[in-house]
């Protein structure tokens, strides 16, 4: 079964730590996404990737950094520079490059809370 | 900046009943898509409706765009408790500074049995 891979579901993290977050797909995209989900929000875009190599920020980059080694995975880094860390983090990708036509795929997401 | 804006924030109907979700937003679009989420789970992709299309149907599910108002609505029929959960509408649009989709803040659905 194709699909997208999170890990972990929860984590917990301490002041002026950083944590990786981990995000795999089988679905052979190109496009792959990082977004934020507060309590009651919407989705805001973090970063995205629409090939190898490359990564652009989005709405709200500041305090992550993600890497684009593989295709099938795109690891979001928080940083200890990221104040207000805890949230539902949630990847995504889409065919082709770019979502702008393409339905986005999710994870399950991580729930990062600080300790 | 957020574009797509739901209304109602929540919405709670009888099983059987239709729910009629509403988006609105700001700038001209090149497709709008609705999304559902379960508590806790990521979120899943219903329907994808382009700017030149004005009505598209997909099982229970009918989605309609009016440009000019800059506005669509999700109708769900025969609504069932398994339609409990929250829906996003999302719109895709060219010239803006990232390759994504703006969503909005969601409508919560609940199907009382």
């Amino acid at each position: 079964d194709g699909g997208i891979t999170q890990s972990p579901k929860y984590l917990f993290r301490k002041e002026g730590q950083n944590v990786t977050l981990s995000c795999e797909q089988n679905l052979n995209h190109d496009a792959m996404y990082w977004y934020r989900q507060d309590p009651g929000q919407g989705l805001r875009l973090i970063y995205y990737s629409q090939i190898v190599n490359d990564f652009q920020k989005g709405d709200i980059a500041e305090g992550y950094s993600v890497s684009r080694e593989k295709k099938e995975s795109f690891p979001l880094t928080v940083t200890s520079a990221q104040k207000n860390p805890t949230a539902f983090y949630l990847c995504a990708s889409s065919m082709g490059q770019g979502g702008l036509f393409q339905p986005q795929h999710f994870g399950d997401g991580t729930r990062l809370s600080i300790l | 900046s957020q574009q797509g804006e739901e209304d109602p924030q929540a919405l709670s109907i009888q099983e059987g009943e239709n729910a009629t979700m509403n988006c609105s937003y700001k700038t001209s679009i090149n497709n709008l898509q609705w999304y559902r989420q379960n508590s806790g789970r990521g979120l899943v992709h219903l329907i994808l409706i382009r700017s030149n299309e004005r009505e598209k149907h997909s099982g229970r599910l009918r989605v309609t765009l009016d440009t000019s108002k800059k506005s669509s609505s999700l109708l769900i029929t025969a609504s069932r408790a398994a339609d409990t959960a929250s829906y996003f509408c999302a719109t895709g649009y060219s010239g803006g500074g990232a390759d994504g989709l703006t969503f909005g803040k969601g409508t919560h659905l609940i199907i009382q049995p």
